[in-house]
Parts: C-alpha cells; structure tokens; sequence
C-alpha cells in the first residue's frame, strides 16, 4: 500500500514554456501533498506544501507565481513550472501523507527536468 | 530552527558486514518523529525506518535498526548483514511542526557503497 506516482518521469522543453507535473497518490487519500526539489548530489529541498481544497504553502525563497501548484482532489496534486528557464532543470519530487497517519510521508518517483 | 547533520557524506561496507551511519539534529521539540530514508539510483525515496521521540525502546525493521539517544539528540542507523541492494543514499530526516503543518526537514545525506 501506500503508493505514489509522478508522471511524467523525465521531460524535456524548451525556455519559456511551461510544464505540468503530476502526483497521485494510488491507494489512499492524501489530504496533503509536498513537492521538493533535488539537486544533483545534493537534498531535497521542499518547496511548498499542498492541501487539498486551499492554497499551497510555499517555503521561504520559493516563486509561487513561478511554481503553480493545485490539489484539487484528495489524490492529485500537480506542480506547473511556468515559463520555464535552463536554472529550473532539475529533479522534482512529491510526496503525500495521508490524512489520518500525519508522520509518515510517502514520495513519488520523481520527475526529471531539462530545460534547453 | 531544527537541523538534521549527518557527518558522514560517504560510509562503505563489505557485504554481510554491519555498518552504522550518524545522524544528528537540533531542536527544542520533546515530541516529533525521526525518520532514516533510503534513496537508490533510481532515486525513488524508500522509508526505511522511523522513530516516535515518546517511545524509548529504538525501533527495528527487519536488518535495520536504530539507535535513538533523545538526550544527546542523536539517532543513528544500524544495517546488520549488509546486502548489495543496500547500496544508497541514505537520508536522516525530521518531523517538525504540529497541527497538521509537518514538515520533514534532511539531512545532506550518506552515500552507502556495499562492496562484494
């Protein structure tokens, strides 16, 4: 149980356009969703925090109008790179928690990003 | 603020060996959860264990155990009989907050090799 997914896995665009990531949560119902940021080598950052029905939470430093995050269902969060810039390449992960068990979050696959 | 610090950027192992990676982290929190995740090259994060600060007794799974020490605020993880699956990153993480605004902060993370 407790199963994540992303999709897509990796995509490629070009600058300025903008890119839809998707998280679901498969066999339970996330009242919320996170989304981080890994670099290479490196952490994961989180980015903001998603909650079904309201708006996302955003951490310090992170461009809401830059990364659109909607969680419209208690099963889909998306995460929406707009115009999107080489710096913005990187690999996106989501994770959720469902409502009734708040400690353990489960993460997604990830989603790469590149940028050209 | 809560920081997780793992010294340890890389530990390797020969196989059926045991071997414990360090975890560190800061807070003026009595209550809150200790998780140790698993990140191999896929990059899919896998939790592997986790901690509630409440209880003493340290928590195992299976080859995997750990050593919860609350005064000196550490919390470090045993792999027994280390197999080359187990070849990861390996990342001590956090749980702060309450009231339903948890967060999980990492640590930079361990890079585990199991050699053969």
């Amino acid at each position: 149980g407790a199963v994540v997914s992303q999709h897509p896995s990796r995509v490629i665009c070009k600058s300025g356009t903008s890119v839809k990531i998707e998280c679901r949560s498969l066999d339970f119902q996330a009242t919320t969703m996170f989304w981080y940021r890994q670099f290479p080598k490196q952490s994961l950052m989180l980015m903001a925090t998603s909650n079904e029905g309201s708006k996302a939470t955003y951490e310090q430093g992170v461009e809401k109008d830059k990364f659109l995050i909607n969680h419209a269902s208690l099963t889909l969060s998306t995460l929406t790179v707009t115009s999107a810039h080489p710096e913005d390449s990187s690999f996106y992960i989501c994770s959720a928690r469902e409502g009734g068990s708040a400690e353990t979050q489960y993460f997604g696959p990830g989603t790469r990003l590149l940028v050209l | 603020a809560q920081t997780v610090t793992q010294s340890q950027p890389e530990m390797s192992v020969q196989e059926a060996e045991t071997v414990t990676l360090s975890c560190t982290y800061d807070t003026s929190e009595s209550d809150y959860y200790l998780f140790w995740y698993k990140q191999p090259p896929s990059r899919q994060m896998i939790l592997v264990i986790r901690q509630e600060a409440y209880k003493q007794q340290n928590a195992t799974e299976n080859r995997f155990s750990v050593n919860f020490q609350k005064a000196a605020k550490s919390f470090s993880l045993k792999i027994s009989d280390s197999q080359l699956g187990d070849a990861a990153m390996y990342f001590c993480a956090y749980l702060r907050g309450q009231g339903g605004s948890e967060k999980l902060v990492f640590g930079k993370g361990t890079k585990l090799t199991v050699n053969p």
